[in-house]
């Protein structure tokens, strides 16, 4: 089977750094995404990790370890407007969802 | 400009009743998909097409089906056959078979 874990929530204060961490198991892994989703909305494509290591994207960078099934989402100078579920996303030929990280991000 | 839409953006039905669920895009994107989402969950694949005339099922596809007439169109249908269709589903396309996929507004479907 198939299956992802992340943390159902997270709180974090404007400015600071968080990471929302994602553990999957799965057969024909060829890599790990992360979608934002704001409350009600549209999924929106955040990143994309195929390789081990760190991909950096503005304030938002997202890392891999193939060996420890295991990446996170690294959301730096949080803002306002960060505050959002986070899903990270095993792509094997398709796209299998983990159950989201709501983020809330307080003054 | 380009995008994908979704319509209705609410849909009501009673039990028994098959309901069809709009999507259009505009982006020349050949694969497209159908996920359901509910409350606190992740999206779940329902179907998805990766060229005109031909679709799969994805992992939870019972009671749903699905065309592909045309390549900026794929509609679904949630029949009455579907056990707990009251979900927001939501559309999305890719170039091609591909992670970085585009998704529409979705629909929140309420059926009772």
């Amino acid at each position: 089977g198939q299956s992802l874990e992340q943390p159902s929530e997270v709180t974090a204060v404007e400015g600071a750094i968080v990471q929302i961490n994602c553990t999957y198991q799965t057969s024909g892994f060829y890599g790990l995404s992360w979608y934002q989703q704001h409350d009600g909305g549209a999924p929106t494509f955040l990143s994309y990790n195929a390789l081990d290591g760190l991909e950096e994207t503005g304030r938002f960078s997202s890392f891999l370890s193939r060996s420890d099934s295991y990446g996170y989402l690294l959301l730096q100078e949080l803002q306002m407007k960060d505050s959002a579920s986070y899903f990270c996303a095993v792509w094997g030929g398709k796209l299998i969802f983990g159950q989201g990280t709501e983020l809330s991000v307080k003054p | 400009d380009g995008g994908i839409t979704q319509s209705p953006k609410y849909l009501f039905r009673k039990e028994g009743q098959n309901v069809t669920l709009s999507c259009e895009q505009n982006l020349n994107h050949d694969a497209m998909y159908w996920y359901r989402q509910d409350p606190g969950q992740g999206l779940r694949l329902i179907y998805y097409s990766q060229i005109v005339n031909d679709f799969q099922k994805g992992d939870i596809a019972e009671g749903y089906s699905v065309s592909r007439e045309k390549k900026e169109s794929f509609p679904l249908t949630v029949t009455s056959a579907q056990k707990n269709p009251t979900a927001f589903y939501l559309c999305a396309s890719s170039a091609g078979t591909n992670y970085e996929q585009y998704f529409g507004p979705g629909t929140r479907l309420t059926v009772t």
